[in-house]
C-alpha cells in the first residue's frame, strides 16, 4: 500500500526556467493539499484540491504559482520563471476525505533555483 | 498574532528521560483540531498524534502524549523514554474549523529535539 510519492525529489533550475513538481495521493484519497517549506521554518500551506477543483489556494502566491489535481493523473503544483526566493521544500499531503483527521504527507520536492 | 505558537527553538534531553515540547495556539474556533508531526533530517514529514478540541481525554500513542489544556490553549507534546531515534525537529499544527469547513494545517516553528546518550 503506497504512501504519498512525489517527484522529483531533488529539482534543479535556473532563474527563469518552470518547476513542475508531482503528487500522486493515497490510494483511494482525492484530497491533496500542498505545503511549502523555507529553510529552517515550519510548513506553510498554498493549496487544497479535490479532483479537477481547487477548493482553498488561500496560500497561493498570485503571480507565477498554479496547481491542478486531474480526473486522472497526479496533482502538479507548477512555478513558472521561477526566482532564488522559490528555493524551498514542498511538500504535497493527501487524506481519503475532507474530515478525516490526518493528513499524509509525501517524502517532499527540494526545488533549488540557481 | 501567531496561530501556533512553538518558544523552544532546541531541546536537549538524555536517552530514557521523558520531554515536554511546548505548543500554544490561538483561535477563536470552538472546533479545531490539533497535531504534532516529526520531520527527522531526512525531510519527510511523520504524523504522531492528534488531539480534538472536543475530545475530553488527553490523546496517547505509545511513547507520544498530548497534554491539552483548553483553558490555556496549549498542546504540550510529552515523549516518554526518549530513544536515540527521536532526535528530529518537531511542529505542531492545528486545523481550524469544524472539521468538513476547513481542512488546511497551520504549522508552528517548530523545536529541535536533541536526544543525547
Amino acid at each position: 500500500n503506497a504512501g504519498v510519492m512525489q517527484n522529483p525529489r531533488h529539482l534543479v533550475r535556473r532563474r527563469g526556467q518552470e518547476a513542475r513538481l508531482r503528487c500522486s495521493p493515497m490510494k483511494g484519497h482525492s484530497h491533496v493539499y500542498w505545503y511549502r517549506q523555507l529553510p529552517e521554518e515550519g510548513l506553510k500551506f498554498m493549496v487544497y484540491l479535490q479532483k479537477e477543483n481547487i477548493i482553498d489556494e488561500s496560500g497561493m502566491p498570485k503571480e507565477r504559482f498554479s496547481a491542478e489535481f486531474p480526473k486522472e493523473g497526479p496533482s502538479i503544483l507548477r512555478i513558472q520563471q521561477v526566482v532564488r526566493g522559490d528555493s524551498a521544500a514542498y511538500f504535497c499531503a493527501s487524506s481519503p476525505t475532507r474530515t478525516y483527521n490526518e493528513q499524509f504527507f509525501g517524502p517532499g520536492t527540494r526545488l533549488t533555483v540557481l | 498574532a501567531q496561530k501556533i505558537t512553538q518558544t523552544q527553538p532546541g531541546m536537549f534531553v538524555q536517552e530514557k528521560e521523558a520531554v515536554t515540547l511546548d505548543c500554544t495556539y490561538d483561535t477563536s474556533d470552538q472546533s479545531y483540531g490539533l497535531f504534532w508531526y516529526k520531520q527527522p533530517s531526512s525531510g519527510e514529514m511523520i504524523f504522531l498524534i492528534y488531539q480534538g478540541s472536543y475530545d475530553e481525554q488527553n490523546a496517547t500513542e505509545g511513547r507520544y502524549s498530548l497534554n491539552f489544556q483548553k483553558a490555556r490553549k496549549s498542546a504540550n507534546l510529552v515523549i516518554s523514554a526518549s530513544q536515540l531515534g527521536d532526535s528530529a525537529m518537531y511542529f505542531c499544527a492545528m486545523r481550524e474549523g469544524s472539521t468538513g469547513t476547513a481542512s488546511k494545517l497551520t504549522f508552528g516553528t517548530g523545536t529541535r529535539l536533541q536526544v543525547t546518550l
